[in-house]
């Protein structure tokens, strides 16, 4: 089956610096990679996906890039704001009929003011 | 964060009992799932549904059981077999076919006393 390796497992950075989370899959056949965003306590939250079929998506401070290839996919966060601290997963799945979606084991990001 | 609910938010068992946890959506998916969350290890896949009457073990679901008697509802039993259940447990939903984005409720925490 399907194995994410996301590291780092612990990040932190100060306010206004930017971070990186990545990710690794097994699974050739995985074209969907959503990044949650859960913060203490509450549920996990979609930030953001890509589809096998594109290289990079953005939305405001936040971007996700893939390399089919080597099968690694990162989170990109620019100008860090103290909000931003909550743990993220990013997951692989296949797209179509049922979907069984396969988790990393989290980053939990703390943004320093 | 309507949509779907899961109750109650805390759960104490004494060992030895069966506890069931309710999950409830309104969003008119067809695919349902059981998630359970332990620290730095991600969200691990328990159970899952695609349509009613018709349910899959996920990678851990020895010691629980479902149902999936309406479309809306998915409930959790965590049996006596199973030998650690003190975790956080996440129910999520999703449409099947193109948009397989999962929403999760709010989550139960459940601990053994």
């Amino acid at each position: 089956g399907e194995n994410v390796e996301q590291h780092p497992s612990t990040l932190s950075v100060q306010e206004g610096d930017s971070a990186v989370i990545k990710c690794t899959y097994s699974d050739s056949a995985s074209n969907y990679f959503p990044w949650y965003k859960q913060e203490l306590g509450k549920r996990p939250q979609l930030i953001i996906d890509i589809r096998s079929n594109v290289g990079e998506k953005k939305d405001q401070r936040i971007a996700v890039t893939l390399n089919k290839t080597a099968k690694h996919f990162s989170l990109h966060i620019t100008e860090t704001q103290p909000e931003d601290s909550a743990v993220y997963f990013c997951a692989a799945s296949i797209r179509g009929g049922y979907q069984k979606v396969t988790f990393g084991t989290g980053t939990k990001l703390q943004v320093i003011p | 964060d309507g949509g779907i609910t899961q109750s109650p938010k805390y759960l104490f068992r004494k060992e030895g009992q069966n506890v069931t946890l309710s999950c409830e959506q309104n969003l008119n998916h067809d695919a349902m799932y059981w998630y359970r969350q332990d620290p730095g290890q991600g969200l691990r896949l328990i159970y899952y549904s695609q349509i009613v009457n018709d349910f899959q073990k996920g990678d851990i679901a020895e010691g629980y059981s479902v149902s999936r008697e309406k479309k809306e509802s998915f409930p959790l039993t965590v049996t006596s077999a199973q030998k650690n259940p003190t975790a956080f447990y996440l129910c999520a939903s999703s449409w099947l076919g193109d948009t397989d984005t999962q929403y999760f409720g709010p989550g139960t925490r459940l601990t053994v006393l």
